[in-house]
C-alpha cells in the first residue's frame, strides 16, 4: 500500500513568492494533519482536516498560510507570500480515525523541506 | 506548560545494549494514548508503538517496549539489542480523549539516539 505522498520533497524559493505544497493521504483515511518541524520550535501542528472539512486551524501562523482539502485524496498547503522565516519541513500526515484509539495513529509523509531565501 | 516532557535532549547506547528513553506527560484527561515515532536523518516520521491509557498491559512491537506507569504519567521507550540503524531522534506524543475526529495529538520535543559500533 502507498503511504502518505508529498510533493515536492524539496522547494527552493525566494522571498515574496507563493509557495504550494501538497499532499495524497492514505486511501481510506479521514483525517489529515499538517505539521511544521524546526529546530527551534519542534513539530507544530498547522491545521488537520476530518472528511474534508477543516476542524482546527489555530496552529496556522497566519493570515499569509492557507490549506485546502478539496476531496478525501488531495490537499495543499499555500503561503502567499512566503518569507525566510518560513523555512522549515512542512509534513503531512493522515490516520484511519474509526473512533478506536488505535485507529488515530497518525502515519507522516515523507515531508518537504522548504527554503526562502 | 509543557504536555510531554523529554528530559534528554541526546543519548548514546553500545551496539547490541537496551536502551531507555524517557517520556513524561501532563493530562487530567483519564482516557489518552500514547505514541513513539522515531525519524533517521533521512527526515521521515516513522510510527513505532502505542499504547491506551486503559490498556492492562505494556504495549510491545518487535525490540520496542512501552515502560507504562500510569499513576508517574511515565511512558518510556525501551529498545532491546540497539542497532546501527537505532540511530535517529525519538518522539514521544500523546492524544487526549478516547478518540475520533477532535483529538489532537501532541509532539514532545524529541530525544537523539546515536547507537555506537
Amino acid at each position: 500500500d502507498a503511504g502518505v505522498i508529498q510533493s515536492p520533497r524539496h522547494e527552493v524559493t525566494e522571498m515574496g513568492q507563493e509557495v504550494t505544497l501538497r499532499c495524497k493521504p492514505i486511501s481510506g483515511h479521514n483525517s489529515l494533519f499538517w505539521y511544521r518541524q524546526t529546530m527551534m520550535r519542534g513539530l507544530e501542528l498547522l491545521i488537520y482536516f476530518n472528511n474534508n472539512v477543516p476542524i482546527d486551524d489555530s496552529g496556522m501562523p497566519e493570515d499569509r498560510f492557507s490549506a485546502k482539502m478539496p476531496n478525501a485524496s488531495f490537499s495543499t498547503l499555500k503561503i502567499q507570500p512566503s518569507e525566510p522565516r518560513d523555512s522549515a519541513v512542512y509534513f503531512c500526515a493522515s490516520s484511519p480515525t474509526s473512533g478506536g484509539p488505535r485507529e488515530d495513529t497518525q502515519y507522516f509523509g515523507p515531508g518537504t523541506r522548504l527554503t526562502v531565501l | 506548560a509543557q504536555k510531554i516532557t523529554q528530559t534528554q535532549p541526546g543519548m548514546f547506547v553500545q551496539e547490541k545494549e537496551a536502551v531507555t528513553l524517557d517520556c513524561t506527560y501532563d493530562t487530567s484527561d483519564p482516557s489518552y494514548g500514547l505514541f513513539w515515532y522515531k525519524q533517521p536523518s533521512s527526515g521521515e516520521m516513522i510510527f513505532l508503538i502505542y499504547q491506551g491509557s486503559y490498556d492492562q498491559q505494556n504495549a510491545t512491537e518487535g525490540r520496542y517496549s512501552l515502560n507504562f506507569q500510569k499513576a508517574r504519567k511515565s511512558a518510556n521507550l525501551v529498545i532491546s539489542a540497539s542497532q546501527l540503524g537505532d540511530s535517529a531522534m525519538y518522539f514521544c506524543a500523546m492524544r487526549e480523549g478516547r478518540g475520533g475526529s477532535y483529538d489532537k495529538v501532541i509532539f514532545g520535543p524529541g530525544t537523539s539516539l546515536s547507537v555506537i559500533p
